[in-house]
């Protein structure tokens, strides 16, 4: 079992629709949660970061982390077509030594 | 506003080559990373540095070196290249492991 779970996708929606991506993971460990958004042959760059628990909301992104079902999730209103891209999450644990986990991404495509 | 500057974009290496990826930051951040992203995978970490003089294998460091001899410098270097290592290549940096981690635009890598 992964450490960290993303369904890869991809998710296509109409413009305008609000969307779900999540990720589950399994150590218990993890404190620090973060959502990067991908365009097509171009690095990840940081759209949301949650520490702990709680929801965290900028703009059309909302982020949520459940840490007693050990889920989080990114939600994003009305949709624009240049949301599309693939979205990852990663996460770590506390110690500062200790490295980013990422999910494998899921490809978000947003119909005109 | 450089940020992280990889080099080449693309490079075709045939089977037991060796190459170099350069990477550089401005942003005066002790962390530093290398990533292969295979279709549908995610990142794999290859190998981290925490600042000059210190680096460490990340999850798939096997047929990859690296050095930190300057805060700013990161240089991965593939021996022997196979067609295993044919991937996206991203250099990362960060100031801790759970901050914002900024990449570059990637090294397209192709081993026949």
């Amino acid at each position: 079992q992964k450490e960290v779970e993303q369904d890869p996708g991809p998710l296509s929606v109409p413009e305008g629709a609000i969307v779900s991506l999540n990720c589950t993971y399994s150590n218990s460990a993890f404190q620090y949660f973060m959502w990067y958004r991908q365009y097509s042959r171009k690095g990840p760059e940081l759209l949301m970061y949650t520490y702990s628990s709680g929801n965290k909301e900028d703009g059309r992104f909302t982020a949520q982390v459940d840490k007693s079902s050990k889920y989080i999730s990114l939600f994003i209103r009305d949709s624009q077509p240049s949301d599309s891209a693939t979205y990852l999450c990663a996460m770590s644990e506390e110690d500062s030594n200790y490295q980013l986990i990422w999910g494998a991404g899921t490809k978000l495509i947003i119909k005109p | 506003n450089a940020g992280v500057t990889q080099t080449p974009k693309f490079r075709i290496l045939k089977i037991g080559q060796s190459m170099t990826l350069q990477c550089a930051q401005d942003m005066n951040h002790n962390y530093m990373y290398w990533y292969r992203q295979d279709p549908g995978m995610g990142l794999k970490l290859i190998y981290y540095s925490v600042g000059a003089g210190i680096t460490d294998k990340g999850e798939v460091p096997n047929g990859y070196n690296v050095s930190r001899s300057t805060t700013e410098d990161f240089p991965l270097r593939l021996e022997l290249a196979a067609p295993s290592q044919t991937s996206v290549y991203f250099c990362a940096s960060s100031y801790s492991s759970h901050t914002e981690a900024f990449f570059g635009q990637g090294t397209r890598l192709t081993v026949v």
